[in-house]
């Protein structure tokens, strides 16, 4: 199977501050990615979908300039959390496919905790 | 949207099967998927299935009928290690973006 590439697997920062979470695939190029998180015992949200060289597609009710995402090539997608709070510390987990029709491959994942 | 279905808990002994049943209801059907995660970590795909029928894997199997909006994932020979959470994911086409949306998870625990 591909391999995508998540870092950090796990920060933490004060409430205010902004985080950069970096999603890369490995040994593919993804023309989309996708971000989601995941509060525990509960499923994946997807929150948005990142496309290279274009505005990222927000799902309803996710703020687009908290969660800031930048797709600058074919391998890496960001995710910038800006001013977190608390309530954003959570589990996020960016997915990418070789193709548009074919299994999605997720990264490892990064606990986010806002202190 | 998509509305999908899974029981939230099973529990199972070494050795035995368990089947875990998911129900979506989504326009534009492209395929349902399947995951375990385990706690802490990123999901892994365990099966894909977009015609109707049964798909093998292992000690995994999968089935879908399309018609009902129903998929139920086997897991054979349980071991400790299947200890897991399973997500049923479906895939929509929407726009050009073909997007997963997940289900709640069915936490597996297996006993010895």
């Amino acid at each position: 199977g591909a391999v995508v590439s998540q870092h950090p697997s796990r920060v933490i920062c004060k409430s205010g501050t902004s985080v950069k979470i970096e999603c890369r695939s490995l040994d593919f190029q993804a023309t989309t990615m996708f971000w989601y998180r995941q509060f525990p015992k509960q499923s994946l949200m997807l929150m948005a979908t990142s496309n290279e060289g274009s505005k990222a597609t927000y799902e309803q009710g996710v703020e687009k300039d908290k969660f800031l995402i930048n797709h600058a090539s074919l391998t890496l997608s960001t995710l910038t959390v800006t001013s977190a709070h608390p309530e954003d510390s959570s589990f996020y987990i960016c997915s990418a496919s070789k193709q548009t029709n074919t299994e999605a491959f997720f990264g490892q994942g990064t606990r986010l905790t806002v202190v | 949207g998509q509305n999908i279905d899974q029981p939230t808990e099973m529990t199972a002994t070494e050795g035995a099967i368990v089947q875990i049943n998911c129900t979506y209801q989504t326009s534009g059907f492209n395929g349902l998927f399947w995951y375990q995660q385990h706690a802490g970590e990123a999901p892994t795909f365990l099966s894909y299935n977009v015609l109707d029928g049964l798909e093998e894997k292992g000690r995994f199997s999968s089935f879908l009928s399309r018609s009902k909006g129903y998929s139920y994932l086997l897991l054979k020979e349980l071991q400790m290690k299947d200890s897991a959470s399973y997500l049923c994911a479906v895939r929509d086409l929407w726009s050009n973006d073909y997007k997963l949306s997940f289900g709640a998870g069915t936490t597996v625990t297996v006993r010895a």
